[in-house]
């Protein structure tokens, strides 16, 4: 089965400062998608960056980028220049296309210091 | 926003009564899907729908049923309320356009049962 897994329950990142965020995963699939999902206070759910897996670039989204290592199968988000919008709960989650399932990581808490 | 609403957004009910969640979207997305949000659980899929009547269960849908009668309607009903089902109920739909194994969230619904 797949499982995904991120190991820090909490982090912490100065304004304007860069953080990363790890998620680890396990899979025999060899086609699929990764994730990542804000969810300020709000508890809305965000989707922040996607990444499939048969591409080896790395996805970006203007602050957000991912360091996607297939055979190690790691999946980071890195968020540059932190703001005070990006404290969060951040979810990895993994799509596996033989599964049609979305799988979550249990989160990791983003406190940004002024 | 992808045009998901959910209703009701917050509920208090009794241990034993049914509760009845609705997910109601405007996109004529074919697939939608219940989950759940616990502490330390990340978000965990209750139930799924694929098209009209067509629906299946996902990994903790004990206590659950649902029905999908319109394609813009997904019911999740709880049909004797215990406290362990006490949670943060999100629906989702899948996206139909190219990146279709994407999904998004409505707002979320918070239920307390005593």
């Amino acid at each position: 089965a797949q499982t995904v897994t991120q190991s820090q329950p909490e982090m912490s990142v100065q304004e304007a400062e860069t953080v990363t965020l790890s998620c680890t995963y396990d899979t025999s699939e060899s086609d699929y998608y990764l994730f990542w999902y804000k969810q300020p206070p709000s508890r809305q759910m965000i989707l922040v960056i996607r990444q499939e897996a048969y591409k080896q670039q790395n996805a970006t989204e203007n602050r957000f980028s991912v360091n996607f290592q297939k055979a190690a199968k790691s999946f980071s988000l890195k968020i540059s220049d932190s703001q005070l919008g990006d404290a969060a709960m951040y979810f990895c989650a993994y799509y596996g296309g033989a599964t049609n399932k979305l799988i979550f990581g249990t989160g990791t808490l983003l406190a940004v210091q002024p | 926003d992808a045009g998901i609403t959910q209703s009701p957004r917050h509920k208090v009910t009794e241990t034993g009564t049914p509760v009845t969640l609705r997910c109601h979207q405007t996109e004529n997305h074919r697939y939608m899907y219940w989950y759940r949000q616990d502490p330390g659980h990340g978000l965990r899929l209750i139930h799924y729908s694929y098209g009209v009547k067509d629906t299946d269960k996902g990994e903790v849908s004990d206590g659950y049923s649902v029905s999908r009668s319109k394609t813009e309607d997904f019911l999740l009903t709880l049909e004797s309320a215990t406290s362990s089902q006490t949670s943060v109920y999100f629906c989702a739909i899948r996206s139909g356009r190219e990146s279709r194994e994407t999904q998004y969230f409505g707002p979320g619904t918070r239920l307390l049962v005593l």
